[in-house]
């Protein structure tokens, strides 16, 4: 069966440090994966995926991803971490098998403190 | 601009109500979706459509309707057979269902029984 796991219900990072929000991944064939974040009261935002190649993925406002095959995993990561990237943040899976079916996690909230 | 349009923002239920969320694209996308936000539950998908005049159940499709009588529109109806319809409602749209297309989301809706 296909899932996603967001083992951290919360990650407190203090401004200017690193962050990683971390995401593990189970399917069969090939996995597509994703990152949104959601802003309180709003939708989802597409950051980045990863769908075949370099396993370092850059996406908006300078996140970035490293797709790890043999730990099946897709963390998140952003070098300097602002304030305002405080919000949700949703890891999400594809297989290329079992009509392309799209799982969220259940989300990781980002605490960045001044 | 571009972009998916989801209305209203806030709306009440009533006991054995029946309640319509619409949500339109002008992306010119052939897939849409909705989804379901519980908190710490991550979204479920309630149904999909990748074409105009079909659609199909999600996960959570028990309570619900839709129809996608034009391709820019993928209204949601929520029914009185919804035993706890209190959430936050997403409406999603791809170019179509392949492996490596972004699902893009609008704003959201929220719907409260009283």
């Amino acid at each position: 069966a296909q899932s996603v796991a967001q083992p951290e219900d919360q990650v407190n990072v203090a401004e200017g440090n690193p962050l990683t929000v971390k995401c593990t991944y189970s399917v069969s064939g090939n996995p597509y994966l994703f990152w949104y974040v959601q802003y309180p009261n709003r939708g989802l935002q597409f950051l980045l995926k990863y769908i075949t190649g370099d396993n370092l993925v850059k996406g908006s406002y300078g996140f970035e991803a490293e797709f790890n095959k043999s730990q099946t995993s897709f963390h998140l990561k952003k070098p300097s971490a602002l304030v305002s990237d405080s919000a949700l943040y949703f890891c999400a899976v594809r297989a290329n098998t079992g009509g392309f079916k799209t799982i969220f996690g259940a989300g990781t909230r980002l605490f960045v403190k001044a | 601009d571009g972009g998916i349009t989801q209305s209203p923002k806030y709306l009440f239920r009533k006991e054995g109500q029946n309640v319509t969320l619409s949500c339109e694209q002008n992306l010119n996308h052939d897939a849409m979706y909705w989804y379901r936000q519980d908190p710490g539950q991550g979204l479920r998908l309630i149904y999909y459509s990748q074409i105009v005049n079909d659609f199909q159940k999600g996960d959570i499709a028990e309570g619900y309707s839709v129809s996608r009588e034009k391709k820019e529109s993928f209204p949601l109806t929520v029914t009185s057979a919804q035993k706890n319809p209190t959430a936050f409602y997403l409406c999603a749209s791809s170019p179509d269902r392949g492996t490596g297309n972004t699902i893009y989301f609008g704003e959201g809706s929220w719907l409260t029984v009283v």
